[in-house]
């Protein structure tokens, strides 16, 4: 599996953008670059799912540059409530991922301020 | 649907008592994973079943850890006998393959293990 490497903490205000980036220098061909977020007492959700270029969802977008070896999620106009642990996870999402592990690292750590 | 479903939510038991935590995972879902929450060790996977057999136990820290699912929509964690280090906040998720692809994991609300 792609190690990843993400910045342990990042702090913002209501209402910035707020951009983490996610390093996995050697993603694989078949891999995929996942984000989920985790809420204090809480199991992970799912964020957000790209492979090359751009994603956006409701919540998030995803920027994966040509090379793949990074990818930045970028979460609009930030509130109070999306403090939280924000994790990368790369891995191949075929059906040999079954056997995928799903390993999550340390993740960031967000906290938006008043 | 519910989402996956854990039992119970919360657990204080006395060291050297068995505990059996549980998690009935999405209907549907064919991949199910058992987490290991601490501030010290972050989120730790200690196994993961594809279609109820187990495929990777290798992050079960010891013999006292033992994992079961004996058909689609159930599955059990036990530690036997716990210890004080066991004290955290365990998650299960459980993940679709549809197709050639596999969805997003969804989890479970967690049990928080306190053993004193």
């Amino acid at each position: 599996l792609a190690k990843t490497t993400q910045p342990i903490s990042m702090d913002s205000y209501e209402g910035q953008e707020v951009n983490i980036t996610c390093s996995h220098n050697n993603i694989a061909t078949n891999d995929y670059i996942t984000w989920y977020q985790q809420f204090p007492s809480q199991g992970p959700r799912f964020i957000i799912q790209g492979y090359k270029t751009k994603v956006t969802n409701e919540v998030a977008s995803l920027f994966i540059p040509a090379d793949r070896k990074s990818s930045t999620l970028s979460l609009p106009r930030v509130s109070l409530s999306d403090t939280a642990v924000y994790y990368c996870l790369v891995g191949d999402r075929g059906i040999k991922a079954a056997g995928n592990k799903l390993t999550f690292g340390g993740g960031t750590r967000v906290l938006v301020k008043p | 649907d519910a989402g996956v479903i854990q039992s119970p939510r919360h657990e204080v038991t006395e060291m050297g008592q068995e505990v059996t935590l549980r998690c009935k995972p999405i209907s549907g879902h064919n991949s199910l994973f058992w987490y290991r929450q601490t501030m010290m060790r972050g989120l730790e996977l200690l196994i993961y079943f594809n279609n109820n057999v187990p495929i990777d136990d290798s992050g079960m820290p010891e013999d006292r850890f033992s994992a079961k699912m004996p058909n689609a929509s159930f599955s059990t964690l036990k530690i036997q006998p716990s210890e004080p280090r066991d004290s955290a906040v365990y998650f299960c998720a459980s993940i679709r393959t549809a197709g050639r692809l596999n969805t997003e994991a969804f989890f479970g609300q967690g049990t928080r293990l306190t053993v004193v």
